[in-house]
């Protein structure tokens, strides 16, 4: 059973960078066929992709995130990570990790998820 | 960009009745690139459907995904207590690529 687990601060001050990891266990990065992902969803609100990461290390990002977000993977540690700069109170948002399956392009495991607050 | 219109915004049942859920899409979905997701308070999302109509591992038979093109259907036969929950549709397309609905609530009347 794979499954995954976000760390990292749960508070972060205005126009810093947030940081988060994913430790995925039950099943390898490198085995391939997944993309892996991270997701955010505000406070009371609906669902907001912000990008993917396959284990070659290729990306693809949310437009509207594009240039503040950086995704990248470590193979080794079976883990992969997010950065979103010059992050403001608008990103106070529970942040998922989750695998996407490549053919059908649906999440089908999440973490369980972490509450980052933007405050100083 | 492909946007996901999910209606009604909130959907109020009793257990044992019949829910139905829609998902509208801007532009026309491949079937294959649609999927729904359960999501209870507290909890992340669950996928139940995807490929518009195949039922993930271990989601029970009284869910059922339908629809094609633009719209798109979730079908609870009938309402188990612990199907009260948020419903969100999930779309893989052109840009942003992936894309979810606002949600459905169906809380119990």
């Amino acid at each position: 059973q794979v499954q995954l687990q976000e760390s990292g601060p749960g508070l972060v001050k205005p126009s810093q960078t947030l940081s988060l990891t994913c430790t995925v266990s039950g099943g390898s990065i490198s085995s391939g066929g997944y993309y892996w992902s991270w997701i955010r969803q505000h406070p009371g609100k609906g669902l907001e992709w912000i990008g993917y990461i396959y284990y070659s290390g290729s990306t693809y990002y949310n437009p509207s995130l594009k240039s503040r977000v950086t995704i990248s993977v470590d193979t080794s540690k079976n883990q992969f990570s997010l950065k979103l700069s010059s992050v403001t109170a608008a990103d106070t948002a529970v942040y998922y990790c989750a695998r996407i399956e490549w053919r059908w392009y649906y999440f089908d495991y999440w973490g369980q998820g972490t509450l980052v607050t933007v405050s100083s | 960009e492909i946007v996901l219109t999910q209606s009604p915004g909130t959907l109020s049942l009793s257990p044992g009745e019949r829910a139905t859920l829609s998902c509208r899409a801007s532009q026309s979905v491949s079937s294959s690139y649609l999927a729904w997701y359960q999501q209870k308070p507290g909890q992340a999302p669950r996928l139940l459907i995807y490929g518009a109509s195949s039922r993930a591992t271990g989601i029970p038979d009284r869910f059922s995904g339908s629809g094609s093109g633009t719209d798109f259907t979730l079908t609870i036969s009938r309402l188990e207590p612990e199907d009260f929950a948020v419903y969100y549709c999930q779309q893989y397309g052109s840009s942003p690529r992936l894309t979810f609905g606002g949600g459905t609530k169906v809380e119990i009347k």
